[in-house]
């Protein structure tokens, strides 16, 4: 069975500066999706970036990016210039591409981001 | 284009009641989950469905609660008898498969239930 780890719980971070937050994961697949959800104090569940295994270009969205290494099996997410938005919890996750009953996410515990003026 | 929409978006009852909360997927896709979160817990997956089917629904607690799909825009989550170590927020969440058709799962805003 795949599992996600998020080895850090809380971390903190300063107006503008950059933060990584860290991820590991699992698996014996070599296809499958990784993703990180940031949820806010309103509970919201919001996707903000993905990467697809087979892509060896690390994912990027604005001022977050991925540095995804396979072979490592780790998924990190770098947020640039943090903003006080940016403040949430954010969950790494794993999603099989193969059919079945693997179809769900596969959840990290969070991380909580605290972002400092 | 409209997301996963949940309804209600809170509800307090009491213990012993009946709750039914109500769940529309984005159209066009396949794929609907019902997760709920708690601080003990975090997040669990409780079932989900493929094309109107269960597919897994392992996570369901216990005989209290119970899912259908109907048709492929409209799902329930029902708990009956309520109590209230079901508090939680319940997400539901849907998605496509495949390289060509995305692998994002999307969340609702969540219907957070008290059960007092």
């Amino acid at each position: 069975a795949q599992t996600v780890t998020q080895s850090q719980p809380e971390m903190s971070v300063q107006e503008a500066e950059t933060v990584t937050l860290s991820c590991t994961y699992d698996t014996s697949e070599s296809d499958y999706y990784l993703f990180w959800y940031k949820q806010p104090p309103s509970r919201q569940m919001i996707l903000v970036i993905r990467q697809e295994a087979y892509k060896q270009q690390n994912a990027t969205e604005n001022r977050f990016s991925v540095n995804f290494q396979k072979a490592a099996k780790s998924f990190s997410l770098k947020i640039s210039d943090s903003q006080l938005g940016d403040a949430a919890m954010y969950f790494c996750a794993y999603r099989s591409n193969y059919g079945g009953s693997q179809g769900n996410l596969i959840f990290g515990k969070g991380t909580k981001l605290s972002v400092k003026p | 284009d409209a997301g996963v929409i949940q309804s209600p978006r809170h509800e307090v009852t009491e213990m012993g009641q009946e709750v039914t909360l109500r769940c529309k997927p984005i159209s066009g896709h396949d794929y609907l989950f019902w997760y709920r979160q708690t601080m003990m817990r975090g997040l669990e997956l409780l079932i989900y469905f493929n094309n109107n089917v269960p597919i897994d629904d392992s996570g369901m607690p216990e005989d209290r609660f119970s899912a259908k799909m109907p048709n492929a825009s409209f799902s329930t989550l029902k708990i009956q008898p309520s109590e209230p170590r079901d508090s939680a927020v319940y997400f539901c969440a849907s998605s496509q498969r495949g390289h060509l058709r995305g692998n994002t799962i999307y969340f609702g805003e969540g219907s957070w239930l008290t059960v007092v």
